[in-house]
């Protein structure tokens, strides 16, 4: 079992629908999660962290967790065609020696308009 | 002005060259980071430099070898290459405290030939 998993995608949504993405994770101690953007030739840049069970807003942006079910979302609310990127769930691993931050596969979007 | 600069943005290398990739910050970060991004893949953990040590990942191969000349800089050397190696190489820093908060550099786009 991967340590984060996502539907890899494409996720094709009309402009101004929800756009909703979802992560599992295997480590039942990780306390916290993280959403990063990566628009196709440019490197990720950090969108969303998320550390208790529930929902955090930012935005059109809500990170969704649910500890007991090890799951994380993303929604995207009123998507816009400048949303179509890869959208990274990363999850911190102590496993190794230091802190190392996991990343899922990347679920793809596509926001047509 | 980038707040994590990376250079050179392109570099094509045969299997016998010795190339180093540059990283610098500016954001005053203790923390310093090198992963490797395959097309369509998720970036992975190379190397990190953090609390004055270096961590590396055991599955990366002695062709590749960092150097942290100082707590802003981080080095990439590669020597004898193989065209697997083909990749965006992508660095990052964060704060010793928030080291699950990545800003990327640009990236540097190898090509093995």
């Amino acid at each position: 079992q991967k340590e984060v998993e996502q539907n890899s995608g494409p996720l094709s949504v009309p402009e101004g629908a929800i756009a909703s993405l979802n992560c599992t994770y295997s480590d039942r101690g990780s306390q916290s999660f993280f959403w990063y953007r990566q628009y196709s030739g440019k490197s990720p840049e950090l969108i969303m962290s998320i550390y208790s069970n529930g929902d955090k807003e930012d935005g059109r942006f809500t990170a969704q967790l649910n500890k007991a079910s090890q799951y994380v979302s993303l929604l995207i609310r009123d998507s816009q065609p400048s949303d179509s990127a890869t959208y990274l769930c990363a999850v911190p691993s102590f496993k190794a020696a230091g802190n190392k931050l996991t990343f899922g596969g990347g679920t793809r979007v596509l926001v047509k308009p | 002005d980038t707040e994590v600069t990376q250079t050179p943005k392109h570099l094509v290398m045969g299997m016998t060259n010795k190339k180093s990739l540059k990283c610098e910050q500016h954001m005053g970060h203790r923390a310093m980071y090198w992963y490797k991004q395959k097309a369509k893949k998720p970036p992975e953990l190379m190397f990190v430099y953090s609390y004055e040590k270096l961590s590396i990942n055991e599955s990366v191969p002695s062709r590749f070898s960092p150097e942290c000349p100082n707590s802003s800089l981080l080095n990439l050397h590669l020597h004898a290459l193989q065209p697997e190696d083909s990749a965006l190489y992508l660095c990052a820093s964060s704060s010793l405290t928030g080291a699950n908060v990545l800003t990327f550099g640009a990236g540097s786009r190898l090509t093995v030939l």
